[in-house]
């Protein structure tokens, strides 16, 4: 059982380059999140899509798009990569439905430098 | 606007004494609070949630937290800390209420000295 699988595990890109982040998950969420991790920022949610077809905005979601390809898959894209993006980004996934499957499933992680 | 804090970036236990990481939290409704565990190179692990019912909750590896509404607190514990439980630890809140978003803290590193 995968989980939650990202592609790549490490990137890195030049100030202007674009990238697209994949994220697939196997376990029939609903929900699914990206987030970034920066040193002493803890984890800031970019974007989300709550149930197939839904994406929304989270905290910082500037200089990013999202598509929700299907249940399984839910991807990242940054048109315009610029030296503060980067980071090392999680795509998470949740049931999303009920009070009592609200915990997220982490994938290992893209660790993104932009030069 | 929900938010949490965690107000050590770093706790030192020696293996064996009793561990504590602290967490405080606001929101506007009632609570879901959440510990996930990060090793290093590594994705967030699900530790334990409080959702409802019992104020102490247990969860794997031997932890456990307190939810405490009156101090708006939720700090994870475990009684006799392990070498391996060395690791960024993060904890994260969201609305009983409200949409899927969840917030997290900053994350307080636990170092577990032999």
């Amino acid at each position: 059982n995968a989980g939650v699988t990202q592609t790549p595990k490490f990137q890195v890109l030049k100030t202007g380059q674009s990238m697209t982040l994949q994220c697939a998950q196997d376990m029939n969420h609903n929900s699914m999140y990206w987030y970034r991790q920066d040193p002493g920022m803890g984890l800031r949610l970019i974007y989300y899509s709550a149930s197939e077809g839904t994406t929304d905005k989270g905290e910082v979601p500037n200089g990013y798009n999202v598509s929700r390809l299907n249940k399984r898959e839910f991807s990242l894209r940054l048109e315009s990569a610029a030296p503060s993006q980067t980071s090392v980004y999680f795509c998470a996934s949740s049931r999303g439905q009920g009070a009592r499957n609200t915990e997220a499933f982490f994938g290992q992680g893209t660790r993104l430098t932009v030069v | 606007a929900q938010s949490v804090a965690q107000p050590e970036d770093q706790v030192n236990v020696a293996e064996g004494n009793p561990l504590t990481v602290k967490c405080t939290y606001s929101v506007s409704g009632n609570p879901y609070l959440f510990w996930y565990v990060q090793y290093p190179n590594r994705g967030l692990q699900f530790l334990l949630k409080y959702i409802t019912g019992d104020n102490l909750v247990k969860g794997s590896y031997g932890f456990e937290a307190e939810f405490n509404k009156s101090q708006t607190s939720f700090h994870l514990k475990k009684p006799s800390a392990l070498v391996s439980d060395s690791a960024l630890y993060f904890c994260a809140v969201r609305d009983s209420g409200g949409y899927q978003k969840v917030t997290f803290g900053t994350g307080t590193k636990l170092q577990v000295i032999p």
